[in-house]
């Protein structure tokens, strides 16, 4: 059975600096899909990032970006000059090739920004 | 675009009563997934619909469970004879279908069984 770790509960961090949350995963297959979800508080879960496991190049979406290990099964999110709006639960997750959508999530770590 | 939408928001019930929530997932998304988080933890999978067919069932999924998308459009989750291990969020979430087939989520429906 395919598994995530977040090994980060919480996590803070002052506005404006950089933090870099921890993502494992475990699987068999050689093809699958990689996420990382924010849930902001009392909000509904919003994608953040997503990474083809196909691709060598690591993802980046503005101030977020992934690294991405596919022989270590390592998928860390770093979020560069950090916002209050950043402050969140951040969810790793994953699936199999298209065809098998199911998410499988890790336990999330809180990311708290300090002002 | 309305995004996912869920009712009720809250709900709070006696153990052994039967709830009934209410997903209307984004228009033109072929698929709907149910979730269940529980307190300090992530999403867990449920259920999903390809249009009106419920594809996939997790064992979490017990006989108390059910869950129907009648004419692939809204989706409605019922639990019958609750209990209170039932208490959670449940999540719903549609996408379109393809590749790229991103899951946008509801807000949820918060359920307590006293």
């Amino acid at each position: 059975a395919q598994t995530v770790t977040q090994s980060q509960p919480e996590m803070s961090v002052q506005e404006a600096e950089t933090v870099t949350l921890s993502c494992t995963y475990d699987t068999s297959e050689s093809n699958y899909y990689l996420f990382w979800y924010k849930q902001p508080p009392s909000r509904q879960m919003i994608l953040v990032i997503r990474q083809e496991a196909y691709k060598q190049q690591n993802a980046t979406e503005n101030r977020f970006s992934v690294n991405f290990q596919k022989a270590a099964k390592s998928f860390s999110l770093k979020i560069s000059d950090s916002q209050l709006g950043d402050t969140a639960m951040y969810f790793c997750a994953f699936h199999f090739n298209f065809g098998n959508e199911k998410l499988t999530f890790g336990t999330g770590t809180r990311l708290t920004i300090i002002p | 675009d309305t995004g996912v939408s869920q009712n009720p928001r809250h709900k709070i019930t006696k153990r052994g009563q039967n709830v009934t929530f209410r997903c209307d997932p984004i228009s033109e998304h072929n698929r709907l997934y149910w979730y269940r988080q529980t307190l300090g933890q992530g999403p867990e999978f449920l259920t999903y619909f390809q249009n009106e067919a419920q594809l996939e069932k997790s064992r979490l999924l017990s006989d108390r469970f059910s869950a129907e998308r009648p004419k692939g459009s809204f989706s409605t989750l019922e639990i019958q004879r609750t209990e209170q291990g039932d208490s959670a969020m449940y999540l719903c979430a549609s996408s379109l279908g393809f590749d790229p087939d991103t899951q946008y989520f509801g807000p949820g429906t918060r359920l307590t069984v006293l």
